[in-house]
């Protein structure tokens, strides 16, 4: 399972555009990269996911390099409700019968300061 | 549509009792993988369940157990609790792509958790 590495913490202001890069150097060929965000007493919620080059949904973007070695999930205008835990993942790639599993790391806690 | 259901979401129990946690998968989802989070880590991975067994474990004792029934529902079960296994239990769901290749990675749905204290 590629591990990965991520700032532990980060702060910004209400309305800024936020960055978070994580580390996955030993990333294998059919693995994808998905980020979570979790508040304090839930489970973790799904944000967005790629493989490569660039994917945007209605929430954030991922920005993934050709040697997929790290990836950054940009949030645009970030606002108070957007403090919160964010993970990435790596991994998950599918290999039959449902046989595999996520492994969170520690996570970066983003802090939205008004 | 009902997301991941757990029960219970709070309870107490003391140390060397047993527990059983039970989680109601997202509708269409067939796959049900258990975490544990301790306070200020992120979630830790115990097991998963497919058609009723299970796949993946990952480093937990044998205290820990669980099963998936036929209707993809499942429990957690903890025998002989210990202080240390006070925690917050997450259960996630997901769906396994079709076997024509592999078609992204699996996302998975979490629920609300239960939160575990052992004293």
């Amino acid at each position: 399972l590629a591990k990965t590495t991520q700032p532990i913490s980060m702060d910004s202001y209400e309305g800024q555009e936020v960055n978070i890069t994580c580390s996955h150097n030993n990333i294998a060929t059919n693995d994808y990269i998905t980020w979570y965000q979790q508040f304090p007493s839930q489970g973790p919620r799904f944000i967005i996911q790629g493989y490569k080059t660039k994917v945007t949904n209605e929430v954030a973007s991922l920005f993934i390099p050709a040697d997929r070695k790290s990836s950054t999930l940009s949030l645009p205008r970030v606002s108070l409700s957007d403090t919160a835990v964010y993970y990435c993942l790596v991994g998950a790639s599918y290999s039959g019968a449902g046989s595999y599993q996520l492994t969170f790391g520690k996570g970066t806690k983003l802090s939205v300061i008004p | 549509d009902a997301g991941v259901t757990q029960s219970p979401t709070h309870l107490i129990k003391t140390r060397g009792q047993q527990v059983t946690l039970r989680c109601s998968p997202k509708s269409g989802h067939d796959t049900v993988s258990w975490y544990q989070q301790a306070l200020g880590q992120g979630p830790q991975f115990i097991f998963q369940y497919y058609e009723e067994e299970e796949r993946q474990r990952g480093n937990f004792p044998d205290r820990f157990s669980g099963h998936q029934f036929p209707n993809y529902s499942s429990e957690l079960n903890v025998n002989a609790l210990l202080l240390g296994d006070s925690a917050l239990y997450l259960c996630a769901s997901s769906r396994v792509p079709g076997l024509a290749g592999g078609t992204g990675a699996n996302v998975l749905t979490f629920g609300a958790g239960s939160r575990l204290t052992v004293l």
